[in-house]
């Protein structure tokens, strides 16, 4: 069965520090892909980012980075010098691709204090 | 990059009617998927379709839903009879199948009065 965990419920920042979104997750496929998807208020499912078991390279994108480890089955999510903007619920998720249905976290909610 | 639409993206409805929300997934996929987000909470698997039947549902997939694939291009999900505990974000989401990964819609935001 496959899990995400997503420990923190909600983390306060204040605008311009960096922030970092714990995400763990349990599958016993050996190929599966893992998302980062962002909320805002008005509620639709923003992607982020997928990357596949097999590219354990780290990802920058602007402001933000993706720490992908096998060792420790985390995906970690960063946000660098953070923006009000940034305020929204994250969601980590776990795809083990085929027709298998996806696998949410909890989510984090982040708010960004001006 | 191709896209799963879904419409409407927002709809009121009164406690006991009928609903049906509407989904154009990526047209070579083959397998559809709706997801429901009760307002604050996780995402949660509703329902899979393939080949013109569910494959797999979860326990909140009860007699008032349905699926169906009306013309080869639309996906509904029909709430029959709708409460006001069904008022959520429901996703689609379609994928290819094989390592193919799912893609999803924008969702519909129900409310029920």
């Amino acid at each position: 069965a496959q899990k995400v965990t997503q420990a923190q419920t909600e983390i306060s920042v204040v605008e311009k520090e960096d922030v970092t979104l714990d995400c763990v997750y349990e599958t016993r496929d050996t190929t599966y892909y893992l998302f980062w998807y962002k909320q805002p208020p008005s509620g639709e499912l923003v992607f982020l980012i997928r990357r596949n078991s097999f590219d354990e390279q780290n990802e920058i994108s602007g402001r933000y980075s993706w720490n992908f480890q096998k060792s420790t089955s985390s995906f970690n999510f960063t946000i660098t010098a953070s923006q009000v903007v940034d305020s929204a619920v994250y969601f980590c998720a776990l795809d083990t691709g085929g027709y298998q249905k996806v696998t949410f976290g909890t989510g984090t909610k982040l708010q960004v204090i001006p | 990059e191709p896209e799963v639409t879904q419409t409407p993206s927002h709809q009121v409805t009164q406690m006991g009617q009928e609903v049906i929300l509407r989904c154009v997934p990526i047209s070579n996929h083959l397998y559809f998927y709706w997801y429901r987000q009760i307002l604050g909470q996780k995402v949660e698997f509703l329902v899979s379709f393939y080949n013109n039947e569910i494959s797999e549902k979860s326990e909140i997939f009860d007699d008032q839903f349905s699926v169906e694939r009306p013309d080869g291009s639309n996906f509904t999900l029909k709430i029959r009879s709708t409460k006001l505990e069904d008022s959520a974000m429901y996703f689609c989401a379609s994928s290819p199948g094989g390592d193919g990964i799912a893609f999803f819609g924008q969702g519909t935001r129900l409310t029920v009065v």
